[in-house]
């Protein structure tokens, strides 16, 4: 089945300093990826969809400037929380559709954020 | 605007009797629902959708699902639960739009007690 990889599971960094995220998609070329965050015992709150080739689309509320989002190939997007700063330590999750899917959403394992 | 709704924060059963997990759906046009479970600091692993078709979708680990329209619901269910089952269940919608995102409901804590 589809499988997609997210690096890494769990990151601890200063306040200030800017960190990464990959997603990638193993084995199906994602046309659409989503970036979640989720807080402790909330839902998933989605942050922005990308779109091989395509700037971000972030959702109200989510400063572009600071979630910066890179979808550059068919197969992996990247966020990358800027300036981070205690109140971003959150569990972030992405998500990857197949342009040949319309409905097969495959998440990631997540990535815990926690900045000191 | 595209919703769904888990009216329960928290379900209690005991392992080996049948469990459901509730979900209502508003939604303009067609209803494209799923269901996902999370195991603590993990991502959500796919059980099952409806996109058409018999109302009765069978899933992964024994789990189904009834899509019911003339009440917008589409509740999980098991006929025996597991202690392993313990985990938190998200309903989602495709929203309609050019992306198709998923919209989750608030998600359903389910404790299987031994």
């Amino acid at each position: 089945g589809a499988v997609v990889s997210q690096h890494p599971s769990w990151v601890i960094c200063k306040s200030g300093t800017s960190v990464k995220i990959e997603c990638r998609s193993l084995d199906f070329q994602a046309t659409t990826m989503f970036w979640y965050r989720q807080f402790p015992k909330q839902s998933l709150m989605l942050m922005a969809t990308s779109n091989e080739g395509s700037k971000a689309t972030y959702e109200q509320g989510v400063e572009k400037d600071k979630f910066l989002i890179n979808h550059a190939s068919l197969t992996l997007s990247t966020l990358t929380v800027t300036s981070a700063h205690p109140e971003d330590s959150s569990f972030y999750i992405c998500s990857a559709k197949p342009g040949t899917d319309n409905y097969g959403y495959t998440f990631g394992s997540g990535t815990r954020l926690t900045v000191v | 605007a595209q919703s769904v709704a888990q009216p329960e924060d928290q379900v209690n059963v005991a392992e080996g009797n049948p469990l459901t997990v509730k979900c209502t759906y508003s939604v303009s046009g067609n209803p494209y629902l799923f269901w996902y479970v999370q195991y603590p600091n993990r991502g959500l692993q796919f059980l099952l959708k409806y996109i058409t078709g018999d109302n009765l979708v069978k899933g992964s680990y024994g789990f189904e699902a009834e899509f019911n329209k003339s009440q917008t619901s589409f509740h999980l269910k098991k006929p025996s639960a597991l202690v392993s089952d313990s985990a938190l269940y998200f309903c989602a919608v495709r929203g309609a739009g050019g992306y198709n995102k998923l919209i989750f409901g608030a998600g359903t804590r389910l404790a299987v007690h031994p």
